[in-house]
């Protein structure tokens, strides 16, 4: 089946200018991460949903930084004024909730670059 | 917070001999520990996992161990192969209301197996 998609593949921005990231989970997936890997670096969370549950954003690292899921589907990471270090690979996962269930799926991430 | 320290980053062997990754983790409530494998251009997959109630665990070549004690866990992959060449990750984390979330990544180490 299908599994985790995300778009775009690569995105190049100037700095200053806002993106949107699209993260498409498996159908069926209630819970739904967003990390960042940089350059040498391991997965660093950014946030969590889970169904219709508050957010866990507790990994945001700013105001810049902020995230959204319509319909307990699709997931929009955007980040406002981007800067140079904002420059990483944002990737996706999702889960679906069965008790004990822990694998998360991965997209193939977006490859963001801040000029 | 948790936090995983991986080594090492980066681990050359030869066609047919084994490799070792080892992570240790502070959080002694971490309770479940992933191992991740990722290919170039590609989303991180896991290749297998342990929790706290056992001490190893097997799927064909690949083996992980757990030391609560020491808070360390660590990957064997036995009769390495070409294709296991990637980056691999070791990630732990606090089973939270029914499920995990929120992993706490290594910084991960890239395996290089010469044919």
């Amino acid at each position: 089946g299908a599994g985790v998609s995300q778009s775009p593949s690569n995105k190049v921005t100037e700095k200053g200018k806002d993106v949107e990231l699209r993260c498409d989970p498996i159908s069926g997936h209630t819970a739904l991460y967003w990390y960042r890997q940089s350059l040498g670096q391991g997965l660093e969370f950014l946030i969590y949903f889970q169904g219709n549950s508050a957010p866990d954003k507790s990994g945001l690292p700013s105001d810049r930084f902020s995230a959204e899921r319509t319909g307990g589907s699709v997931s929009t990471l955007t980040i406002q004024r981007t800067q140079q270090e904002d420059s990483a690979v944002y990737l996706c996962a999702s889960q679906p909730r069965l008790a004990g269930y822990n694998e998360q799926f991965f997209g193939p991430g977006t490859r963001l670059t801040v000029l | 917070g948790e936090n995983v320290e991986q080594h090492p980053s980066t681990l050359s062997v030869q066609e047919g001999d084994s490799a070792v990754i080892k992570c240790t983790y502070s959080d002694s409530a971490s309770n479940y520990f992933p191992w991740y494998k990722q290919e170039l251009g590609k989303g991180p997959q896991l290749i297998i996992d342990i929790r706290s109630n056992v001490g190893e665990k097997k799927d064909q070549r690949i083996a992980v161990t757990l030391n609560k004690t020491a808070k360390h866990f660590s990957l064997h992959i036995t009769e390495t192969q070409p294709e296991d060449s990637a980056v691999y990750f070791c990630a732990a984390s606090i089973r939270s209301g029914g499920s995990n979330y929120k992993l706490t990544f290594g910084k991960g180490t890239l395996l290089t197996v010469n044919p």
